[in-house]
């Protein structure tokens, strides 16, 4: 069975500091895809990012950066320089990349609070 | 382009009392549709998907059912809400195996 675990469940920072969200998933596929999304409080699910098991290169988008670490497991997300609006509940997902379709499976979020 | 709509956006009913949450998508064709339900608000839990008109799986056997009537709408009812369905729903929609994208919620309140 596939998991996701974010052991973080909130996090606050002040504006500015670096902040980093951790994930650390389990899946028996050799193929499968991650994911982050950002609920912000209006609710709705905002897509940021998805990586295929093949493609461990890290990646960076502004202020965004994401570490993908096959050997252990791990998909952290790294905000730089972090402002007020990335205040949101983040969430790491995992799916399978065989099938049809994408049943994702969610980690239970982090809350990243940033303060002014 | 694309886009997914949820209905109502919030919605407070008694216990025992009839479900209907709507979603629709327009701009593309034969997409794969989800229901998800948010608890507490936290934890994305799957609930039903469908690859196709009238065909429906279910995750998780519970107080809920769904249907696909047309190929972009998608419905999750219940015949009587209890407590323990309030919660914060998603649908979303996916072309095939790929990335999902998802509507705005409908916030359940159960009293």
């Amino acid at each position: 069975a596939q998991k996701v675990t974010q052991a973080q469940t909130e996090i606050s920072v002040v504006e500015k500091e670096d902040v980093t969200l951790d994930c650390v998933y389990e899946t028996r596929d050799t193929t499968y895809y991650l994911f982050w999304y950002k609920q912000p409080p209006s609710g709705e699910l905002v897509f940021l990012i998805r990586r295929n098991s093949f493609d461990e290169q890290n990646e960076i988008s502004g202020r965004y950066s994401w570490n993908f670490q096959k050997s252990t497991s791990s998909f952290n997300f790294t905000i730089t320089a972090s402002q007020v609006v990335d205040s949101a509940v983040y969430f790491c997902a995992l799916s399978e990349a065989l099938s049809g379709y994408s049943t994702l499976t969610f980690g239970k979020g982090t809350m990243l609070l940033v303060s002014p | 382009s694309q886009t997914i709509h949820q209905w109502p956006a919030t919605l407070v009913q008694p216990v025992g009392s009839p479900l209907s949450l709507e979603c629709t998508v327009e701009g593309t064709s034969n997409p794969n549709l989800y229901w998800y339900r948010q608890a507490a608000g936290r934890g994305l839990q799957l609930l039903f998907y469908s690859v196709g008109i009238g065909q429906i799986s279910s995750e998780v056997p519970q107080n809920l059912s769904a249907s696909r009537p047309q190929d972009r709408q998608f419905i999750l009812s219940s015949k009587k809400l209890l407590l323990s369905d309030s919660g914060f729903y998603l649908c979303a929609w996916s072309p095939g195996a790929n990335v999902l994208t998802f509507g705005a919620g409908s916030r359940l309140t159960v009293l």
